[in-house]
């Protein structure tokens, strides 16, 4: 598998302000996630893509899977301060068991 | 409730030791994954199972060992020969038929 290309890499932003966050890929993917993970815990699912050029929202998260399918981006509005955590982006893998192919993350701190 | 476990949440080995994660889901999802993640990393695929009795290495195999004898059960080993086994250990499942993958809370390993 590949890494994806993540950034920023870490973002430090006061309580109301909006986010984002993007990854790129050198190859095409079927399907973009979006996780969260907080210290010492696995991975939660926050937003599937399925179809390039796709908007989803899931509350004050939007996703969108790019129209070349290489790239998604993230964006959090309104940021409050429980949106502290790592935000990672995984590709898709169809031909290896479906396997993901995660970015480096990006780490989120909000000041109140 | 519906879920994937990890245990023990925190484990510790001396070198040379061989050591077994445990992974159980009863999602009754047919895939089952096992990944590594290191400080400041995005999770790397060790080993995937699509099915009972069957299962493939991932990008990072060599030593480690899984089995699949139970669709709810897929344990890692971490042998002797992993020359860097300290790690978060992460366990995920999906059901078949989808792309997205569910995450366990993780085993931290500490090899003194």
């Amino acid at each position: 598998g590949q890494q994806l290309n993540q950034s920023p890499q870490s973002m430090f932003i006061q309580e109301g302000e909006d986010v984002s966050m993007n990854c790129t890929s050198s190859s095409i993917f079927n399907t973009w996630l979006w996780y969260k993970q907080e210290p010492g815990e696995g991975p939660v699912l926050l937003i599937a893509l399925y179809k390039a050029g796709e908007l989803t929202s899931n509350g004050r998260l939007t996703a969108q899977f790019g129209i070349t399918r290489k790239d998604s981006f993230l964006n959090i509005s309104a940021s409050i301060p429980s949106d502290v955590g790592i935000y990672f982006c995984a590709g898709v893998d169809g031909g290896s068991g479906y396997a993901l192919n995660f970015g480096k993350g990006t780490s989120l701190l909000v000041t109140p | 409730d519906g879920g994937i476990t990890q245990s023990p949440k925190y484990l510790f080995r001396k070198e040379g030791q061989n050591v077994t994660l445990s992974c159980e889901q009863n999602l009754n999802h047919d895939a089952m994954y096992w990944y590594r993640q290191d400080p400041g990393q995005g999770l790397r695929l060790i080993y995937y199972s699509q099915i009972v009795n069957d299962f493939q290495k991932g990008d990072i195999a060599e030593g480690y060992s899984v089995s699949r004898e139970k669709k709810e059960s897929f344990p890692l080993t971490v042998t002797s020969a992993q020359k860097n086994p300290t790690a978060f250990y992460l366990c995920a499942s999906r059901e078949r038929g989808t792309d997205t993958q569910y995450f366990g809370p993780g085993t931290r390993l500490t090899v003194l």
